[in-house]
């Protein structure tokens, strides 16, 4: 069965205090793995797109990093504004994203 | 581009109404997406459309949601009777092909309380 799982659930990060969010997946076919950032009352907001492994992608003070069988996004000296939940999605079969539950983010002044 | 447009963005209602959630997709955008989001379950996608054609309803709880696109610029998404485990935030989001290699883009959601 297609699933993923994404850890920690919640993580709390001094500013400055760099860390990684893990997104593993087991899907029959990988045809694209997404990042999505969730602020509070708003709709998911498009981050990065990894089609393969060993493809990164950066973006300010996030990177994310694909392998055959996890995603992790890197966030290097993050700010209280970083503060967010992280959505992973995977694409599977012909249309469908398969969502993780999300890491909680909270960075502390 | 003004991106994905959904009303309203709260609704309240009461047990046994008709509710009725709206979208307006990007403009050029080819599919059309309606999810569910809660605590418990995370985001669950509820149907999609492409090319204004219903693909896939699997995941339509029951026969009290109904769903429409009667144009590539507009779908509806209806509950009745509306029930309080329907509370939720749903989302619509487009993207502009609608393969499993496409970006979706979501809109701000439309988060419902039935009491």
């Amino acid at each position: 069965e297609d699933q993923v799982t994404q850890s920690p659930e919640a993580l709390r990060l001094q500013e400055g205090e760099s860390s990684s969010l893990n997104c593993s997946y087991t899907v029959s076919g990988l045809r694209g793995l997404f990042w999505y950032r969730q602020d509070p009352g708003k709709g998911p907001e498009f981050l990065f797109t990894l089609y393969s492994a060993g493809e990164e992608k950066e973006k300010e003070r996030l990177k994310a990093t694909l392998t055959k069988k996890e995603s992790f996004l890197h966030i290097t000296a993050p700010k209280p504004e970083d503060s967010a939940t992280y959505l992973c999605a995977v694409g599977a079969g012909t249309y469908k994203y398969i969502f993780g539950t999300g890491t909680r983010l909270k960075v502390l002044a | 581009d003004a991106g994905v447009i959904q009303s309203p963005r709260h609704e309240v209602t009461e047990m046994g109404q008709e509710v009725t959630l709206r979208c307006k997709p990007i403009s050029g955008h080819n599919s059309l997406f309606w999810y569910r989001q809660t605590m418990m379950r995370g985001l669950e996608l509820l149907i999609y459309f492409n090319n204004n054609v219903p693909i896939d309803d699997s995941g339509m709880p029951e026969d009290r949601f109904s769903a429409k696109m009667p144009n590539a610029s507009f779908s509806t998404l209806k509950i009745q009777p509306s029930e309080p485990r329907d509370s939720a935030v749903y989302f619509c989001a487009s993207s502009p092909v609608g393969g499993a290699t496409d970006t979706q883009y979501f809109g701000p959601g439309t988060r419902l309380t039935v009491l």
